[in-house]
């Protein structure tokens, strides 16, 4: 069973401040995905990572996809309010493309 | 709207009766899944369905019994509903093999909220 493993599972910080989440397993996935939840709604699709060492950035947000394909983070510069939710990532193995959760991240950033 | 739908989004109901979820996407995918999200936000498979073919069955209990009328649609059907079936349940479709990787990217639906007293 694959398993990823997401730290820190809760951020509470204030509104400017950098973060990152990480995403870590001892198995090599095919392609890593980043989500965003919000309270009520389904995970969102942020960016899909495939390729070792790849970096990918949206805005303020940076995804990098470790050498080995085991592991990822989430960088946040300068955290505003709107970037308040739950942070998902998630592997997909070569079986039918299948995703592995992370346990979520829980972002609040206070104005 | 292109969309995944769920319904009902919330559902209240008592220990030991059976309920059913029902989700439609109008995005063309081929493959359909349902997830379960605890009280702790994780996220684990139950189901994938592709072209109507069960593809992924985690363990889950014999009590839950998806159904897949079309590509468009999987319902979740639960039998004999326990305390522990409470839950959010996510619906979310994708296309199979058209992305890195077999990377499939999903779109989920809003969820279903599951009450079991």
């Amino acid at each position: 069973t694959q398993l990823l493993e997401q730290s820190p599972q809760f951020l509470s910080i204030q509104e400017g401040e950098n973060l990152t989440v990480y995403c870590n397993s001892s198995s090599v996935f095919s392609s890593l995905q980043w989500y965003r939840q919000e309270p009520g709604e389904g995970p969102v699709l942020l960016v899909t990572v495939v390729t070792g060492g790849e970096v990918k950035k949206l805005k303020r947000l940076t995804f990098q996809f470790g050498d080995a394909r085991k592991d990822s983070s989430l960088h946040i510069t300068a955290a505003q309010p709107g970037d308040t939710g739950l942070y998902l990532c998630a592997g997909a193995s070569t079986s039918y493309g299948k995703l592995t959760f992370g346990q979520g991240t829980i972002l609040t950033v206070h104005p | 709207d292109t969309a995944v739908s769920q319904t009902p989004k919330y559902l209240v109901t008592q220990m030991g009766n059976d309920k059913s979820i029902k989700c439609e996407q109008n995005l063309g995918h081929d493959t359909m899944y349902w997830y379960k999200q605890d009280s702790k936000k994780f996220l684990k498979i139950m189901f994938s369905y592709n072209n109507k073919e069960l593809i992924i069955n985690e363990t889950v209990p014999n009590r839950f019994s998806p159904k897949s009328p079309d590509k468009a649609h999987l319902n979740l059907h639960i039998n004999s509903l326990e305390l522990g079936d409470s839950a959010v349940y996510f619906c979310a479709s994708s296309l199979m093999g058209t992305t890195h990787s077999g990377a499939n990217v999903l779109t989920f639906g809003a969820g279903s909220r599951l009450t079991v007293l």
